[in-house]
């Protein structure tokens, strides 16, 4: 399967704790993507990362990638009861036909 | 403000029956996209257009249908010939090639048989 697997499933953590999800994928990647999604919602793009990049920062998210082991790891620090949310990674297929979704982490921040 | 519009975002089948979701974007993107959504899970793509008059079948296009008249709307059918339609379905779009360029995502219409 070319489906790529966010680690934890399921995570949760106190206001101001930082949070670690990571994702794993099988074929080589052009760049890998993070994306939110709040209940009942669509997904927001956070990050794009490029296969020539190894971290990349916006404002409390840091995202590494390490295309040796072919896993991505996104980092939320001084986590917020909004960053509450499911969390996916998505990469290009190997056809270079459509992004692949790994099935998320869930992220609950409680106050 | 530029986006997508999804609608409606409750939508409810009979059995044998087509239905039309709508996904309108007014950010000039050429690439859109239809993906389902089922609990616990990831995305699934059903189909894509990365430009008018011309889509291309994703994952599980099999029961489903769409069309790309104009760059602006991409609407997703739903035939009586897919047996398991209850979901969330969500549209997408981006600048241009798929995977280069982040997605923008509607908010998405839930599916659910009667």
């Amino acid at each position: 399967s070319q489906q790529g697997e966010e680690d934890p499933q399921a995570l949760s953590i106190q206001e101001g704790e930082n949070a670690t999800m990571n994702c794993s994928y099988k074929t080589s990647i052009n760049n890998l993507q993070w994306y939110r999604q709040n209940s009942g919602r669509g997904l927001v793009h956070l990050i794009l990362i490029r296969s020539n990049e190894r971290e990349k920062h916006s404002g409390r998210l840091r995202v590494t990638l390490d295309t040796s082991k072919k896993s991505s790891s996104l980092l939320i620090t001084a986590s917020r009861a909004a960053d509450t949310a499911s969390y996916f990674c998505a990469f290009l297929n190997q056809a270079g036909t459509a992004l692949i979704f790994g099935k998320g982490t869930t992220l609950s921040v409680s106050s | 403000d530029g986006g997508i519009t999804q609608s409606p975002k409750y939508l409810f089948r009979k059995e044998g029956q087509n239905v039309t979701l709508s996904c309108e974007q007014n950010l000039n993107h050429d690439a859109m996209y239809w993906y389902r959504q089922d609990p616990g899970q990831g995305l699934r793509l059903i189909y894509y257009s990365q430009i008018v008059n011309d889509f291309q079948k994703g994952d599980i296009a099999e029961g489903y249908s769409v069309s790309r008249e104009k760059k602006e709307s991409f609407p997703l059918t739903v035939t009586s010939a897919q047996k398991n339609p209850t979901a969330f379905y969500l549209c997408a779009s981006s600048m241009d090639r798929v995977g280069h360029q982040p997605q923008h995502f509607g908010d998405g219409t839930r599916l659910s048989i009667l």
